[in-house]
């Protein structure tokens, strides 16, 4: 089966930094991708790793090890337009994607 | 590139109607698209994968009579919810992959079906 775990909620103070954190099970491992999604909206695509190590991209970074299962989104620099639910999806099999639960992060001033 | 866009954004229906939902890609040939329900303040589920000019395969718990799926060319996918009752009132969202860029899935705006 597939598990795919993440923190429910995170807040954290403008200009600060929060790091989000994913755990994953999941039967064979094809690549791992960070969505952002503003409420009523669709996501919109972050970041993907599919080897392990840190990719870095303006103010987003994404980190990942295989070994461990693991993954953790960094927002640096944070804004109040940063506010949103972040969803750790993992593609095993083929090309489909198991979302993990996603983290509502709230940026106050 | 890579837009998906899906018609209607929102829709109100009454218990037992059935409601179509359409999802194109704009500026790509989509084979496969990606059909997801989202509960409020939860993730995204996938319902089924849609393959253009063949039967669309349901995960598991889906009810493939109630959720029909036709992907008859290589831009349109659409979701027909049969009988809809208060219970499927959610946000559908439909996606698509584009092979040359490791195979992101672009998603659509999402549809918000509220069902009376």
């Amino acid at each position: 089966g597939q598990n795919i775990d993440q923190p429910t909620e995170m807040t954290a103070t403008e200009g600060a930094i929060v790091q989000i954190n994913c755990t994953y099970q999941t039967s064979g491992f094809n690549g791992l991708f960070w969505y952002q999604q503003h409420a009523g909206e669709a996501p919109t695509f972050l970041s993907y790793n599919v080897l392990d190590g840190l990719e870095e991209k303006g103010r987003f970074s994404s980190f990942l090890s295989r070994s461990k299962g693991y993954s953790y989104l960094l927002l640096k620099e944070l804004q109040m337009k940063d506010s949103a639910s972040y969803l750790c999806a993992v593609k095993a099999a083929g090309n489909k994607l198991t979302f993990g639960g996603g983290t509502r992060v709230l940026v106050k001033p | 590139g890579a837009v998906v866009s899906q018609h209607p954004s929102w829709v109100i229906c009454k218990s037992g109607t059935s409601v179509k939902i359409e999802c194109r890609s704009l500026d790509f040939q989509a084979t496969t698209m990606f059909w997801y329900r989202q509960f409020p303040k939860q993730s995204l589920m996938l319902m089924a994968t849609s393959n253009e000019g063949s039967k669309a395969t349901y995960e598991q718990g889906v009810e493939k009579d109630k959720f029909l799926i036709n992907h008859a060319s290589l831009t349109l996918s659409t979701l027909t919810v049969t009988s809809a009752h208060p219970e499927d009132s959610s946000f559908y969202i439909c996606s698509s992959t584009l092979a040359e860029r490791y195979n992101e899935q672009f998603f659509g705006p999402g549809t918000r079906l509220t069902v009376l």
